[in-house]
């Protein structure tokens, strides 16, 4: 099993819709929780941190679920720009030892 | 921009041959990670450095090995180059050792022939 698992993509929606990326992890001793976003050729950038009370930043929201192992990201009224591929991140260790998920792409289409 | 620079950022070496790679870190960052990248899979870590040691390594082979300097930049150097090398190589600078935002740079892309 892979430490982190995420929906196989890709998610190809209309402007202006919900969408909702799922992510599994399984060592249960990971602190610490993210989503990244990578656009094509480009290098990953921190989309936003996970908390356990679950955080908000715009049409971005995170949530987790610690006894399931299991992180969310849903994006509200899609934007073309969204279009990009977001990487779901735990931590290893207490230190930056960071493993990533395969990424689910996301294209926003007019 | 994130402040994290790579050299080179595209560069081709035959199996068998020896690559470096440098990273200079983001200002005020004393931590440098590095990371693989294979075409659609998320970057896998290969291994951290903190005050020029070592500090934590990820299921890659000792072929793999670095180094970081009393700058905080560091080289990533790969020894016996095979054809499954070839990806794209990810620096990532941080603040501290601890869980934190990774500031990363735009690539190496290696091609082993």
């Amino acid at each position: 099993r892979k430490e982190v698992e995420q929906d196989p993509g890709p998610f190809n929606v209309p402007e202006g819709a919900t969408v909702a990326f799922n992510c599994t992890y399984s060592n249960s001793a990971s602190q610490s929780f993210f989503w990244y976003r990578q656009d094509c050729r480009k290098e990953p950038k921190l989309l936003m941190s996970v908390y356990s009370s679950g955080n908000e930043d715009g049409r971005f929201t995170a949530q987790l679920n610690r006894a399931s192992q299991y992180i969310s990201l849903l994006i509200r009224d899609s934007k073309l720009s969204d279009s990009a591929t977001y990487l779901c991140v735990v931590n290893k260790r207490y230190n930056n030892d960071m493993r990533f998920g395969a990424g689910t792409r996301l294209t926003v289409k007019p | 921009e994130t402040g994290v620079t790579q050299s080179p950022t595209h560069l081709i070496k035959t199996r068998g041959q020896q690559v470096t790679l440098r990273c200079s870190s983001q200002s005020g960052h004393n931590t440098v990670s590095w990371y693989q990248q294979a075409l659609g899979q998320g970057p896998q870590f290969i291994f951290q450095y903190y005050r020029e040691e070592e500090n934590g390594r990820g299921n890659f082979p000792p072929r793999f090995s670095g180094l970081q300097f009393p700058n905080y930049s560091s080289e990533l150097n790969v020894n016996a180059l095979e054809l499954d090398d070839s990806v794209l190589y990810l620096c990532a600078s941080s603040r501290s050792t601890g869980p934190g935002e990774l500031f990363f740079g735009e690539g190496s892309r290696l091609t082993v022939l």
